[in-house]
């Protein structure tokens, strides 16, 4: 079984576009995560959720829009993509508490090219 | 400077042999520290934690200097399935915001 899933695995649009990503765990934790990973290979965060509340927010245009309609999913949705999105975005999961991190399990990914 | 720095390598190891490198960070209130390992268009996973004392995971070493502000990775006896860019992970301070370093990339060569 799957622990993080996203889709799509891929997804090439155009500029101007807008388009969402879906994330989906079934660890049970109450914490997910949205990164992205540049051509550099930088990993940043962009978002994360605790038991669908917001509680890391980044600074991201504010064409990135997450929603979390439960504590199993976080989806990402952009608006009116750029070329600067092209990335590979990363959903984790975690659980939290005690005041210090714990292991983030990764989902796949999602490579996204804007032409 | 950079909260995590790494040196992005990258390191080339003949197979079998040890290799190490380091990860500095800068905010001295840091409280949890981790290796993960990336592979070639995957996702990262978790290699190790990193605790006060130092700690083994079969061939990896983890190593933390707080008074210097780094974190080390010593990999012994080499497979060529080490190789992988290892990423220093460190939270901010208390709670769940990770901070990864641009990765250290290890070629371990036949």
């Amino acid at each position: 079984d799957t622990a993080v899933s996203q889709t799509p695995k891929y997804l090439v649009t155009q500029m101007g576009n807008d388009k969402s990503i879906k994330c989906e765990q079934n660890l049970g934790h109450d914490t997910m995560y949205w990164y992205k990973q540049d051509s550099k290979k930088f990993l940043k965060i962009m978002f994360s959720y605790n038991n669908k509340e917001l509680i890391i927010n980044e600074t991201v245009p504010n064409r990135f829009s997450p929603k979390s309609p439960d504590k199993a999913h976080l989806n990402l949705h952009i608006n009116s993509l750029e070329l600067g999105d092209s990335a590979v975005y990363f959903c984790a999961s975690s659980q939290v508490g005690g005041g210090f991190s714990y292991e983030q399990y990764f989902g796949p990914g999602t490579r996204l090219t804007v032409t | 400077r950079k909260e995590v720095e790494q040196d992005p390598g990258p390191f080339n190891v003949p197979e079998g042999a040890t290799v190490a490198f380091n990860c500095t960070y800068s905010n001295s209130a840091s409280q949890s520290f981790f290796w993960y390992r990336q592979d070639c268009r995957k996702e990262p996973k978790l290699l190790m934690s990193v605790y006060s004392s130092g700690n083994e995971d079969g061939r990896f070493t983890a190593q933390l200097n707080r008074a210097s502000q780094y974190i080390s990775l010593l990999i012994r006896d080499s497979k060529l399935s080490d190789s992988a860019t290892y990423l220093c992970v460190v939270n901010k301070a208390a709670g769940n915001k990770l901070t990864f370093g641009g990765g250290t990339r290890v070629l371990v060569k036949p």
